[in-house]
């Protein structure tokens, strides 16, 4: 079963405007932690931000900020004041303690910024 | 630099060959993960390493074997090779299997697989 899902196929924003790239996320496990990870289209993965699933505050990374809502399992990715360098795949991906500690990816969403 | 090497970058080959790709991990880190990513499949796990040793299996086709040798660089070795195979290969390294789930992955570069 899909553990990681982001249903939106592509999002544009408007260069320095903020914008949120959903995720939700289905678990048993009390420990987990969820990421976020770009890639630009050169290919390579680019780790953004951590949350754990004990982690009271939202993470924040500069630009990035988490938005963590455990009850409705969702963690979804704020990045404000977009650069055109955001322009690129996003992924989110969950780490289960129990499940070998391999990272499951969500299918990632395209983010486009205008200038 | 992630600390993670992955060569080559580039791969181009013919249907039915064989090749090898190849990953030193970030140094320390014990825990080699192997990806493949496709257009139309995404980011999917292929197989992880520990110390040498297998420690799980993802979605990876009997076509496709690795392996993690003692200095823990790792080797995926794809066979019998299809248009379909072609992906960008990525491996990624880990800490310990103790460390909590806050662990992230340091990903290499990929290799870019094309079957032609």
């Amino acid at each position: 079963a899909q553990k990681i899902t982001q249903t939106q196929p592509g999002m544009f924003v408007q260069e320095k405007e903020a914008v949120t790239l959903d995720c939700t996320y289905d678990t048993s496990d009390q420990s987990y932690g969820l990421f976020w990870y770009k890639q630009p289209s050169s290919g390579e993965m680019i780790f953004l931000i951590y949350q754990g699933s004990y982690d009271e505050q939202n993470a924040t990374e500069g630009r990035y900020s988490l938005n963590f809502q455990k009850a409705r399992k969702s963690a979804n990715l704020v990045i404000s004041a977009s650069q055109l360098g955001d322009s690129a795949m996003y992924f989110c991906a969950m780490r289960e303690v129990l499940a070998n500690s391999k990272l499951t990816f969500g299918k990632g969403i395209t983010l486009s910024v205008r200038p | 630099d992630s600390g993670v090497t992955q060569t080559p970058k580039h791969l181009i080959t013919a249907t039915g060959q064989r090749v090898t790709l190849r990953c030193s991990p970030r140094s320390g880190d014990l825990s080699v993960y192997w990806y493949q990513q496709s257009l139309d499949q995404g980011l999917q796990f292929l197989i992880q390493y520990y110390n040498g040793e297998e420690r799980a299996k993802g979605n990876i086709l009997e076509r496709f074997s690795a392996q993690q040798f003692p200095d823990l660089h790792s080797e995926l070795n794809l066979s019998s090779l299809e248009l379909g195979d072609s992906a960008l290969y990525f491996c990624a390294s880990s800490g310990t299997l103790t460390t909590v789930a806050n662990y992230g992955y340091t990903f290499g570069s990929g290799t870019r697989l094309t079957v032609v």
